[in-house]
C-alpha cells in the first residue's frame, strides 16, 4: 500500500492566523482525502483533493475556510484559515491508492492546537 | 448521504474473552466494509475488511460478518489480549467513494 508522508505532525497556532499541512505520497494515487478528527470522536470527511481541478466539499465545510490544492496524483495540501480555537483537531489525509483492493491508507495526522 | 451507527461506545473485556462491536449503514448501494484500530496519538490502522461480495472474513483472532440484507456487520476479537486495547472504527464505502465512519468503540481488554 502507499506511504504517506504528512507534515506537520503538530503545530500550536494563534487565532486568526492560517496553517498549510502538506501531504506526499511514494506513489501516484487515485484519490485523495482529508478529514478531521475532533477529541475523543471519529473521522469527518472534509473534501475531496481532485487532481487539476477544486476540490469537492462535503457538507459543513467551505473552500474559503479550508482552500485544497492537488497539482499532481502525489502531493496535495488542507489549509486552516483564520482560524479558532475550535478548529483545534488532528487532521489526516488519506489516499485510496488502486481503488479498493488496496484499501484506504491514512497519514499520520497533524495535530493542531489554535490558541 | 450514508449513515453508519457503531455499538457499542465503550467496551471492557477480561483478557482472554471474546469482544463484538456492531456497526449498521444505511445506503444499500455500500460495498465496502473496513475496520480500523486506532491507538492513543497514532493514525487509524486498517486490520481487517470485507466486500459486499463476501459474508464472512476471519485473520487469525479477527473476523468480520456481513449482513446485507439488514445492512449490519460486526467486528469479532476472539481471545482478547491487552495490547487490542484501542478505539476501532468501522467504515463503509460507496459507489462514490466515499468512506463514512461510525463514531468508534473503545475497547479495554483488562489483564
Amino acid at each position: 500500500s502507499a506511504v504517506i508522508s504528512q507534515k506537520p505532525s503538530r503545530d500550536i497556532c494563534q487565532r486568526g492566523t492560517s496553517l498549510t499541512i502538506q501531504c506526499q505520497v511514494d506513489s501516484q494515487v487515485t484519490m485523495m482525502f482529508w478529514y478531521r478528527q475532533q477529541p475523543g470522536q471519529s473521522l469527518t470527511l472534509i473534501a475531496t483533493a481532485n487532481q487539476g481541478s477544486e476540490a469537492t466539499y462535503e457538507s459543513g465545510f467551505v473552500i474559503d475556510k479550508f482552500p485544497i490544492s492537488r497539482p499532481n496524483l502525489t502531493f496535495s495540501t488542507l489549509t486552516v484559515s483564520n482560524m479558532s480555537p475550535e478548529d483545534s483537531s488532528i487532521y489526516l489525509c488519506s489516499v485510496l491508492s488502486r481503488g479498493l483492493p488496496d484499501g484506504y491508507t491514512f497519514g499520520s495526522g497533524t495535530r493542531l492546537t489554535v490558541v | 448521504g450514508e449513515n453508519v451507527e457503531q455499538h457499542p461506545s465503550t467496551l471492557s473485556v477480561q483478557e482472554g474473552d471474546s469482544a463484538v462491536i456492531k456497526c449498521t449503514y444505511s445506503d444499500s448501494a455500500s460495498n465496502y466494509f473496513p475496520w480500523y484500530k486506532q491507538e492513543l496519538g497514532k493514525r487509524p490502522q486498517l486490520i481487517i475488511d470485507i466486500r459486499s461480495n463476501v459474508g464472512e472474513k476471519k485473520d487469525q483472532r479477527i473476523a468480520v460478518t456481513l449482513n446485507k440484507t439488514a445492512k449490519h456487520f460486526s467486528l469479532h476479537i476472539t481471545e482478547t489480549q491487552p495490547e487490542d486495547s484501542a478505539v476501532y472504527f468501522c467504515a463503509a464505502h460507496n459507489a462514490g467513494n466515499m468512506l463514512t465512519f461510525g463514531g468508534g468503540t473503545r475497547l479495554m481488554v483488562k489483564p
